[in-house]
């Protein structure tokens, strides 16, 4: 089975910078992929990881060890539209390439 | 256009009514897949369409019925739904299956009375 874990819920002040961990036992690891929902809309991408290493996007960044089953959303100048839910998903080579998602992490902006 | 359309937002059903969901995508994306989100929980793939094929249903009661009628378009037709169905019904494609990253419709927010 596979086995993905977030912090359920997070709180910050605006302007400053925040890390989601994710962690994951999995088999047939390919990726992972963050999302995130604001409360009511779909899910938007925000980064992938395939191999180790930072991805960096503007005010986002994400990190992956694949020997670990560790990775990180970092967030930057926190605004007060950051506060959503983040997802974690992990793609698997088999079975097409299924995700699987975390549970999410619901971060709180504060001003 | 890197959109995914959805309709209706929004839909009240009967246990007893028949209605259907529609997804539209035009990238050209030939992966298409059908979530349900209830409250507080991550997305739960219900199904997989590659190039047209089902090739996931995820042990899905067959009150719910899927249907590619081509690579652009992914109906779910629903049947004798229960109260518990009652969620949010997420749509999403990928260019194709494997690991690239899925776009997401604005789902349907679906009530069973």
């Amino acid at each position: 089975g596979q086995n993905i874990d977030q912090p359920t819920e997070m709180t910050a002040t605006e302007g400053a910078i925040v890390q989601i961990n994710c962690t994951y036992q999995t088999s047939g690891f390919n990726g992972l992929f963050w999302y995130q929902q604001h409360a009511g809309e779909a899910p938007t991408f925000l980064s992938y990881n395939v191999l180790d290493g930072l991805e960096e996007k503007g005010r986002f960044s994400s990190f992956l060890s694949r020997s670990k089953g560790y990775s990180y959303l970092l967030l930057k100048e926190l605004q007060m539209k950051d506060s959503a839910s983040y997802l974690c998903a992990v793609s698997v080579v088999y079975n097409f390439n299924k995700f699987y998602f975390g549970s999410g992490t619901k971060l709180n902006v504060k001003p | 256009d890197t959109e995914v359309t959805q309709t209706p937002k929004h839909l009240v059903m009967g246990m007893t009514n028949k209605k259907s969901l529609k997804c539209e995508q035009h990238m050209g994306h030939r992966a298409m897949y059908w979530y349900k989100q209830k409250a507080k929980k991550p997305p739960e793939l219900m199904f997989v369409y590659s190039y047209e094929k089902l090739s996931i249903n995820e042990s899905v009661p067959s009150r719910f019925s899927p249907e590619c009628p081509n690579s652009s378009l992914l109906n779910l037709h629903l049947h004798a739904l229960q109260p518990e169905d009652s969620a949010l019904y997420l749509c999403a494609s990928s260019p194709r299956t494997g690991s690239y990253e899925q776009y997401f419709g604005p789902g349907t927010r679906l009530t069973v009375t």
